[in-house]
């Protein structure tokens, strides 16, 4: 079975704390995705990565940076955590394609920060 | 970029009814389009997907659509069950080799028994 594990479900920092939210995924994949979720806003692309060390910005990059140093571990950073960055943070994989995406999805971490 | 819209972002159904969910996009390149769910307390998890050269899928009791000249795709549940009930959310992935999805805002869809 496939899986995708973030490596905290609920989480509470304080603003300006630098925070780490970890994600692995067990299934080799070459691609791997932060995305953000609000209500109305649906599921918001922060960065991806489709190889070791390599790095795109998403949609909404501000305030995040990421970190891939094995193939099978990504991890989300903010630097200086504010109040605006409460939120529910997804974390995705899938193999690299030429004729599809299936994305497979961890249970998510909700950060909130106060 | 790409650019998805989805709609209604609520539905309520009586259990057996069909529900429809329908998006837009905006980019002509976009060539696969996939429809996922999540339940409460999970992630997303894909239920069905159509690529641009095919018109229609049906999987069991769902079925997607697609239009490439109106850059409209829809989901189609039918005979709906308390199970169904959770958020669907269609994307849009902008073209070969491009693993980026672009996702629509969602639509909360509820099966009332």
């Amino acid at each position: 079975d496939v899986k995708v594990t973030q490596s905290s479900r609920y989480l509470v920092k304080r603003t300006g704390e630098k925070v780490f939210l970890e994600c692995v995924q067990d299934m080799d994949h070459e691609n791997m995705f932060w995305y953000r979720q609000d209500p109305g806003l649906g599921l918001r692309l922060i960065y991806f990565s489709y190889d070791v060390k390599m790095k795109e910005k998403g949609d909404i990059p501000e305030g995040y940076s990421v970190s891939r140093e094995k193939k099978e571990r990504f991890s989300l950073i903010l630097e200086s955590a504010s109040t605006n960055q409460t939120s529910m943070y997804l974390c995705a994989s899938s193999l690299w394609t030429v004729y599809y995406t299936e994305a497979f999805f961890g249970q998510g971490t909700r950060l909130t920060v106060v | 970029g790409e650019n998805v819209e989805q709609h209604p972002s609520t539905l309520s159904v009586q259990e057996g009814d069909s529900a429809v969910i329908k998006c837009t996009y905006s980019d002509s390149a976009s060539n696969y389009f996939p429809w996922y769910k999540q339940e409460l307390g999970k992630g997303p998890q894909l239920i069905i997907d159509i690529r641009s050269n095919v018109g229609e899928k049906k999987d069991q009791r769902i079925a997607v659509t697609l239009n490439k000249t109106a850059k409209h795709f829809s989901l189609h549940i039918t005979e709906t069950q308390p199970e169904d009930s959770a958020v669907y959310f269609c994307a849009a992935r902008h073209n070969f080799g491009n693993e980026k999805l672009t996702f629509g805002t969602g639509t909360r869809l509820t099966i009332i028994p």
